[in-house]
């Protein structure tokens, strides 16, 4: 079953223009989620996890358990946040790590 | 920070043959690492947790005949694929994490070509 959702492939957008990565989850128990980035030929690295509540490189993210969603957010995106975005979901039992389908962010000058 | 170490980072091998892939923790102990295989243009997929001391637990779908893991110290974990087929070809990235962290740590990954 999928359990994290991208739904965008790609997204777009102009430097300064505000910046939403979308993510949905699936889970019946209490998950921890994050927010991994990768950019061009470099690994995976965390970007933030909902239970620090904080805000790396601008972005934020929070955790909307009645739409099951953690969105990712910057107000003004910058042509180095250019790269691919992962959503990853944690089981709280289990200690595995699932992961989305990945978005694309392209920030154009 | 932990760092997560990797190799190879690119290997090709012939039909047939067994490639194997080390993934270290340099500068912490990890009992659990986690294996994961990409395919192009897709996202990672958890192929099987790597627990030191004791045998892996592989998702469904994961031949564990095929994919031989073994986590003999808690600083390293290695992923063997047996009798490469060119359909195995694909990018195999490792991770772990210190204890009592959340975030987890990625290996550079590494790409697997079979001909």
């Amino acid at each position: 079953a999928q359990r994290v959702t991208q739904p965008e492939k790609l997204l777009s957008v102009f430097k300064g223009a505000p910046v939403e990565l979308k993510c949905n989850y699936s889970y019946s128990g209490s998950p921890e989620l994050f927010w991994y980035v990768q950019y061009s030929r470099q690994r995976l690295q965390l970007l933030l996890r909902h239970i620090s509540r904080e805000s790396i490189k601008g972005f934020t993210a929070d955790l909307n358990k009645g739409e099951t969603s953690f969105h990712l957010k910057k107000p003004f995106a910058q042509e180095e946040d250019s790269a691919m975005y992962y959503c990853a979901l944690r089981e709280d039992n289990f200690n595995k790590f699932y992961f989305g389908s990945g978005t694309k962010l392209n920030v154009k000058p | 920070g932990a760092v997560v170490s990797q190799h190879p980072s690119r290997v090709i091998c012939k039909s047939g043959t067994s490639v194997k892939i080390e993934c270290r923790s340099l500068d912490f102990q990890a009992t659990t690492m986690f294996w994961y295989r990409q395919f192009p243009k897709q996202s990672l997929m958890l192929m099987a947790t790597s627990n030191e001391g004791s045998k892996a637990t592989y998702e469904q779908g994961v031949e564990k005949d095929k994919f031989l893991i073994n986590h003999a110290s808690l600083t390293l974990s290695t992923l063997t694929v047996t009798s490469a087929h060119p359909e195995d070809s694909s990018f195999y990235i490792c991770s772990a994490s210190l204890t009592g962290n959340s975030g987890y740590t990625f290996g550079s990954g590494t790409r697997l070509t079979v001909v």
